[in-house]
């Protein structure tokens, strides 16, 4: 599959403790993004990279949370001291920038469960 | 602000009736529209897109959508559903960064 790849897909944790995710995208994307999606919303964007620079966090992002792009090829995306509100499916999406005109390719997603 | 939003939470149709989800958006600048499809336990899927041109836009599986300028609109259409159209749908706009700003989703069941 070269597809985008999320691990794991399923994480459940304890409030407090910290969790990681990680998002490959497709190969020759140069930017990936992170979004959160809540139960009866649409997914909400959270952060996003070009290549292996971060360019914008949403101020969804609060300081618990910190993403990664080391090498401009796979994402981490790290929650540091769980909140039962950061329950959700995080999903990592990827493309290919070419002038204005732009198609994102999603992962299955992370769905998280903080107990 | 750049918002999206789709009319309908739920639709219940019967296989070969005639399909029409709402998608209003508030945007000010180019607009990139978006459907994205995402089946029971898959991922979020491209219906079809509109950059420019035509603003009448055909997607995959029959699915449509008619960018309307003048009513800030992007409705979906498909003329006959079947069983295997059940899934949620989302609109989604392009934001200036490439990132794109979902509705709330229209979930779509289609009885056999």
């Amino acid at each position: 599959d070269t597809g985008v790849s999320q691990d794991p897909r399923h994480k459940i944790t304890k409030r407090g403790q910290n969790v990681t995710f990680r998002c490959d995208p497709i190969s020759e994307h140069n930017r990936l993004y992170w979004y959160r999606q809540t139960l009866g919303q649409g997914p909400e964007f959270l952060t996003y990279f070009q290549n292996e620079a971060q360019l914008e966090k949403s101020r969804l992002l609060s300081d618990r949370f910190s993403a990664e792009r080391p090498k401009g090829s796979f994402s981490t995306l790290e929650i540091q001291r769980t909140e039962q509100g950061d329950s959700a499916m995080y999903l990592c999406a990827s493309s290919f920038i070419h002038g204005s005109n732009t198609e994102a390719f999603f992962g299955q997603g992370t769905r998280l469960t903080v107990v | 602000a750049q918002s999206v939003s789709q009319h309908n939470h739920h639709v219940i149709l019967s296989e070969a009736a005639s399909l029409e989800l709402g998608c209003n958006y508030s945007y000010g600048g180019t607009v990139n529209l978006f459907w994205y499809v995402q089946y029971p336990g898959q991922h979020l899927q491209l219906l079809l897109k509109y950059f420019s041109g035509d603003p009448l836009v055909k997607g995959i599986k029959g699915f449509e959508a008619e960018f309307i300028k003048s009513k800030f609109s992007f409705n979906l259409r498909k003329p006959s559903v079947q069983w295997s159209d059940t899934a949620e749908y989302f609109c989604a706009v392009g934001g200036s960064q490439g990132n794109l700003i979902f509705g709330k989703g229209t979930k779509l069941s289609v009885k056999p």
